[in-house]
């Protein structure tokens, strides 16, 4: 799988928008973008994926740019409930047994949203 | 629907003993997961399954043993426990397809002294 990187911490004031930065500059044409975020000793919750299309959803938004090197993961209006570390994942979307389509997480980014 | 159930919550072992952590979910998915979480640190996968009777290996599965005799559960087992395997225990599940999101249990946090 290709390796991420994203920011160690961000901060975000209520009712901003949080626009969390990953770059995976070695992911390959097969492979999909996943965000799930963990918020306090609670298991990690999927958040939204893309293959090359920006992606929006209740939760969030997804912008991938075009040479897929990089993504965008923007929450419109951070709550405080936001506030949780974020995994950027890329991986292909097995569907047919074996361990390509594993998640392989990161140390991600911790967002912080400030009142 | 519970989703994916975890049991237990909390426990703490001596050195050398044994257990096994129990996962469950009621949404008929096909895949299931055991990871393990240090702290401050992403989780690595320790098994998976594709469905009944089928495991096979994750990142780090030495010190566990899996089984999956049903699709609802997928229970983890600790033999000979270790203070290295002092860690926060997720199991996940997911549909065979689709968007393939992976659904995450509450996890259990073990303590190995």
């Amino acid at each position: 799988d290709a390796k991420t990187t994203q920011p160690p911490s961000m901060d975000c004031a209520e009712g901003r928008a949080a626009n969390l930065p990953c770059n995976h500059s070695t992911i390959s044409g097969n492979e999909y973008v996943y965000w799930y975020r963990q918020i306090h000793s609670q298991g990690p919750q999927y958040i939204i994926h893309g293959l090359k299309n920006n992606e929006t959803n209740e939760m969030a938004s997804l912008i991938i740019t075009e040479d897929r090197k990089s993504s965008t993961l923007i929450l419109p209006h951070a709550t405080l409930r936001d506030t949780a570390v974020y995994y950027c994942i890329v991986r292909v979307p097995n569907r047919g047994g074996g361990s390509q389509g594993n998640l392989i997480f990161g140390k991600g980014t911790k967002l912080s949203v400030k009142p | 629907n519970a989703g994916v159930t975890q049991t237990p919550k909390f426990r703490i072992l001596k050195i050398g003993q044994s257990m096994t952590l129990q996962c469950a979910q009621d949404m008929n998915h096909n895949y299931m997961y055991w990871y393990r979480q240090d702290p401050g640190m992403g989780l690595k996968l320790i098994y998976y399954s594709v469905g009944a009777g089928i495991t096979d290996k994750g990142e780090v599965p030495n010190g566990y043993n899996v089984s999956r005799s049903t699709t609802e559960d997928f229970p983890l087992r600790l033999e000979l426990a270790a203070p290295s395997q002092t860690s926060v225990y997720f199991c996940a599940s997911s549909y065979l397809g689709g968007s393939y999101e992976q659904y995450f249990g509450p996890g259990t946090r073990l303590t190995v002294t």
